[in-house]
């Protein structure tokens, strides 16, 4: 069974101070990738798919780079405004090519100003 | 842009009731998903459908049931509720044909049993 786990749980940077969030995977033939930012009472909102290893994607001030065992958003320069919960997920198929995901726990992220 | 559509966002229920969680989506998606999300456990399937009438059991599909009698409608149904089904309830849909396996997410849906 496909696992996902996300570290750190919970990640408080403050404003301008660049970090990393980390998502590891074990499945059995990586499928793609998922990143979301889900903010508070809302559902989780898509920001990139990433496919293979070395694949890279860039999003204003996040960047979703991949290996071949796990996968990092780096955030430069933060807001407060990217304060949210980061989710990721690995697409596990089902009947022919449709897909569902399964999540990792999520990284909450808070920017102080 | 994608639009799913959850009809409740907040909704209190006793237990024993029959609650109907319904979702709507408007971009001829052919998968549909219901997902439940708890402090600490994440986000978790509960069933899916890949086609009108069709339905397969996530994770947790227990005390639960679906219904998909047309494409853009995804219902979830407890048939019972219980304290411990007091949650937030994500729908979301998918389309391999829109390009790719995205799967979008409507606002959730706050269910509280009492």
């Amino acid at each position: 069974e496909d696992q996902v786990t996300q570290s750190p749980e919970a990640l408080r940077l403050q404003e301008g101070e660049s970090s990393s969030l980390n998502c590891s995977y074990t499945v059995s033939g990586l499928r793609g990738l998922f990143w979301y930012r889900q903010d508070p009472g809302k559902g989780p909102e898509f920001l990139f798919t990433l496919y293979s290893a070395g694949e890279e994607k860039e999003k204003e001030r996040l960047k979703a780079t991949l290996t071949k065992k796990e996968s990092f958003l780096h955030i430069t320069a933060p807001k407060p405004e990217d304060s949210a919960t980061y989710l990721c997920a690995v697409p596990e198929p089902y009947r022919r090519s449709n897909y569902k995901l399964t999540f990792g726990k999520g990284t909450l992220l808070t920017v102080n100003p | 842009d994608v639009k799913v559509t959850q009809s409740s966002r907040y909704l209190v229920k006793r237990t024993g009731e029959k609650v109907f969680l319904e979702c709507v989506q408007d971009m001829d998606h052919e998968n549909m998903f219901w997902y439940r999300q708890d402090p600490g456990l994440g986000l978790r399937l509960i069933y899916f459908s890949y086609d009108v009438k069709m339905k397969e059991k996530g994770d947790i599909p227990e005390g639960y049931s679906v219904s998909r009698e047309k494409k853009e409608r995804f219902s979830l149904i407890l048939e019972s509720a219980s304290t411990n089904q007091t949650s937030m309830y994500l729908c979301a849909s998918s389309s391999v044909r829109a390009g790719g396996n995205t799967i979008y997410f409507g606002e959730g849906s706050w269910l509280t049993v009492v």
